[in-house]
């Protein structure tokens, strides 16, 4: 069935440091999602990129859709405590009606 | 504006006994609706979804069954839990309609003892 793996499953940073976590599907996606879980809470969506080659920021975090709409990225610069969490993506696969997600990245942060 | 209601929060039920988690969305009309089940510190697996009253779709072969009775309810049930169903259940709505974006209930945290 169709798959996205999400890299890496857990990320420590020290506050200030930039963190990264990547997304990749085994089929070619509609649109591709990201979500953002705080620590007990439920997901939260953040953004959702659907052209090929899209580049979206907002304020620190940059989310990034590959050109075969088939991986993406999401990049936060100098993160700060209220990063903590669990992000992850989601594949919208065309026609399915629902969606995919990843495994999921979970970031910690030393202040 | 659209929100959706997911009770309970908490539920620790026996070994055997049975399940019924129920939700409801409110300010929208013929959503998508979907269960997810999260094990700790794991992802998003989805059981069960719905883009219409009486229609089911099954995800994982298991002990679970889910029904939609009206437009915005959405029930997850089980007649005999295990103690592998242990996990944080999510509700979940879309637009449908060609919008798959999530909006997720507050979650059941479900221990089986």
């Amino acid at each position: 069935g169709q798959q996205v793996m999400q890299i890496p499953q857990y990320q420590h940073v020290q506050e200030g440091e930039d963190f990264t976590t990547y997304c990749n599907s085994s089929t070619t996606l509609s649109n591709i999602q990201w979500y953002k879980q705080r620590p007990g809470g439920h997901p939260v969506f953040l953004i959702q990129l659907v052209k090929s080659g899209e580049v979206k920021k907002q304020k620190r975090l940059t989310f990034q859709f590959g050109e075969a709409k088939k991986n993406s990225s999401l990049h936060i610069t100098a993160t700060q405590t209220t990063d903590v969490g669990t992000y992850f993506c989601a594949g919208d696969i065309q026609g399915a009606q629902k969606l995919v997600f990843g495994q999921g990245t979970r970031l910690t942060i030393n202040p | 504006s659209q929100t959706i209601h997911q009770w309970p929060a908490t539920l620790v039920q026996p070994v055997g006994s049975p399940l019924s988690l129920e939700c409801t969305v409110e300010g929208t009309s013929n959503p998508n609706l979907y269960w997810y089940r999260q094990a700790a510190g794991r992802g998003l697996q989805l059981l069960f979804y719905s883009v219409g009253i009486g229609q089911i779709s099954s995800e994982v072969p298991q002990n679970l069954s889910a029904s939609r009775p009206q437009d915005r309810q959405f029930i997850l049930s089980s007649k005999k839990l295990l103690l592998s169903d242990s996990g944080f259940y999510l509700c979940a709505w879309s637009p449908g309609t060609g919008s798959t974006e999530a909006f997720f209930g507050q979650g059941t945290r479900l221990t089986v003892v």
